[in-house]
C-alpha cells in the first residue's frame, strides 16, 4: 500500500533552518510528483511547491521562493523540504502529498510534521 | 494565483442533513483540476473529489460534486456523524495549486 512516512517534531529558533523528510512506500518513487503543503495552528492549507522525483526538478510558490529547498534521494525513496531563515509564522504543521497523474490532485499524505519556530 | 473563496465559513448541520458547500474561482478553472479534501482534527487531508466531480477511492457516494467555470460545489447528502470536519477546495492552474479557506460542517 502507498505510504508517506514524515519525520518527527522540530522545534527551531528564529533565522534557522528546518529540514523535513517524507520516506515513501508501496509505489513508483520517480513516477509521481511530491509536493509539500503547510498549515499553521487553526488556520488553512498553503502550498508551498513540488519536486519530481524522476528528475530532481522542483517548482515553488513565489511566496517561498529563495527560503526553500526541495530534494530527493532515490536510493531511499525519501524526498526533503529544507526551509530556511524561520520566522515564527513559520510554525505550522508540513505535510508532503503524492499529486495524482493527469488532474494533479493529492491522493496520498503523509502524517505530517509540526514546526515550532520559537526563541 | 487564482483565489478560491469558500463559502459559507461555517455550516451547522444535523446529521442526516444535506450539506451543500460552495467553492468560487476568481477566474475559471478547468474542471479537471478542481480537488475537494476533508479534514478532520490532527489528522491530514482526505481526497474527496477530483476533476470537480470525480469521486476517489473508497468515497462514500453520499459525496458528490459538480459545477464548472467559477462556481463548484461538494453536495454531502445526508450527513453521517463521521462528516462533521473541514472541508477545502483546491485547483491547479498556471503551474501553481491553490486551497480556499476552508467550510467547516458543525454539528447543530
Amino acid at each position: 500500500q502507498v505510504q508517506l512516512v514524515q519525520s518527527g517534531a522540530e522545534v527551531k529558533k528564529p533565522g534557522a533552518s528546518v529540514s523535513v523528510s517524507c520516506k515513501t512506500s508501496g509505489y513508483s518513487f520517480t513516477g509521481y510528483y511530491i509536493h509539500w503543503v503547510r498549515q499553521a495552528p487553526g488556520q488553512g492549507l498553503e502550498w508551498m511547491g513540488w519536486v519530481y522525483p524522476n528528475s530532481g526538478g522542483t517548482s515553488f510558490a513565489q511566496k517561498f521562493q529563495g527560503r526553500v529547498t526541495m530534494t530527493r534521494d532515490t536510493s531511499i525513496t525519501t524526498t526533503y523540504m529544507e526551509l530556511n531563515r524561520l520566522r515564527s509564522d513559520d510554525t505550522a504543521v508540513y505535510y508532503c502529498a503524492r499529486a495524482r497523474l493527469g488532474d494533479f490532485s493529492f491522493d496520498y499524505w503523509g502524517q505530517g510534521t509540526l514546526v515550532t519556530v520559537s526563541s | 494565483d487564482i483565489v478560491l473563496t469558500q463559502s459559507p465559513g461555517t455550516l451547522s448541520l444535523s446529521p442526516g442533513e444535506r450539506a451543500t458547500l460552495s467553492c468560487r474561482a476568481g477566474q475559471s478553472v478547468s474542471s479537471n483540476y478542481l480537488a475537494w479534501y476533508q479534514q478532520k482534527a490532527g489528522q491530514a487531508p482526505r481526497l474527496l473529489i477530483f476533476g470537480a466531480s470525480r469521486r476517489a477511492t473508497g468515497i462514500p457516494d453520499r459525496f458528490s460534486g459538480s459545477g464548472s467555470g467559477t462556481d463548484f460545489t461538494l453536495t454531502i447528502s445526508r450527513l453521517e456523524p463521521e462528516d462533521f470536519a473541514v472541508y477545502y477546495c483546491q485547483q491547479y492552474g498556471s503551474s501553481l495549486w491553490t486551497f480556499g479557506q476552508g467550510t467547516k460542517v458543525e454539528i447543530k
